[in-house]
């Protein structure tokens, strides 16, 4: 079975450009997460899509979005990049069910962003 | 304000010994802990997960325990193995709040041979 797939791997953009990321889910999981790791902050939550259908945002500004397909697979767009948006983005896909994650949460390898 | 907090940024522990590592949160609506494993280049991996009505979770060499008037867990690996060199990431969920993880910033391990 496919794990979830991001791409691209590594990209470098300069400030004030947009960059968009794409995720392809695992086959048959329905919700699509995305997470920023930074060195100085961890793992933080920036949506989460179901169904094509935002269902959770985090505490990003305007600048990052996202969407959904009707077959799961993902993107998320930041506008106008700054340096600090350098991080490590990472997908995560699980079955979508309601209720507390329990573990289910199966993250790709990320695509890491360098803003110049 | 970080409610969930690693405040040891890394460990290093000999082969075979046992390596601990610590997790507070803050938030009472926190039940559901979890701990994810990342290699540099890979992500992050589900490692063990507890329940609020336990205490305890065992899984091999992986033990999670949870102390809930402390706001407290730790990840026990015993024996440590030169292939547990990570960095461990605790998560906390909430039920019924908005169905996303809260992680620390997360344990760098480093088990020496």
């Amino acid at each position: 079975k496919a794990g979830v797939t991001q791409t691209p791997r590594y990209l470098i953009k300069t400030r004030g450009q947009q960059v968009t990321l794409s995720c392809s889910p695992i086959s048959g999981h329905r919700s699509v997460s995305w997470y920023q790791q930074t060195p100085g902050q961890g793992l933080q939550f920036l949506f989460e899509y179901f169904s094509e259908t935002q269902r959770n945002k985090g505490n990003f500004p305007g600048r990052f979005s996202g969407r959904q397909f009707s077959n799961s697979r993902s993107e998320m767009n930041v506008s106008t990049l700054e340096l600090g948006d350098s991080a490590l983005y990472l997908c995560a896909s699980r079955t979508g069910l309601a209720g507390p994650i329990t573990g289910e949460l199966f993250f790709g390898e990320g695509s890491r962003l360098t803003v110049l | 304000d970080q409610q969930v907090k690693q405040n040891s940024p890394s460990l290093s522990v000999q082969e075979g010994r046992i390596s601990i590592l610590n997790c507070d949160y803050t938030n009472s609506m926190f039940d559901y802990f979890l701990w994810y494993k990342k290699y540099p280049a890979e992500g992050p991996t589900f490692l063990i997960s507890i329940s609020s009505i336990k205490d305890k979770n065992e899984d091999g060499r992986f033990t999670v325990f949870l102390n809930k008037s402390a706001k407290h867990l730790s990840l026990h690996i015993v024996p440590s193995q030169p292939g547990d060199s990570a960095v461990y990431f605790c998560a906390a969920s909430a039920t019924g709040g908005s169905e996303k993880l809260v992680f620390g910033k997360g344990t760098k391990l480093t088990v020496n041979p």
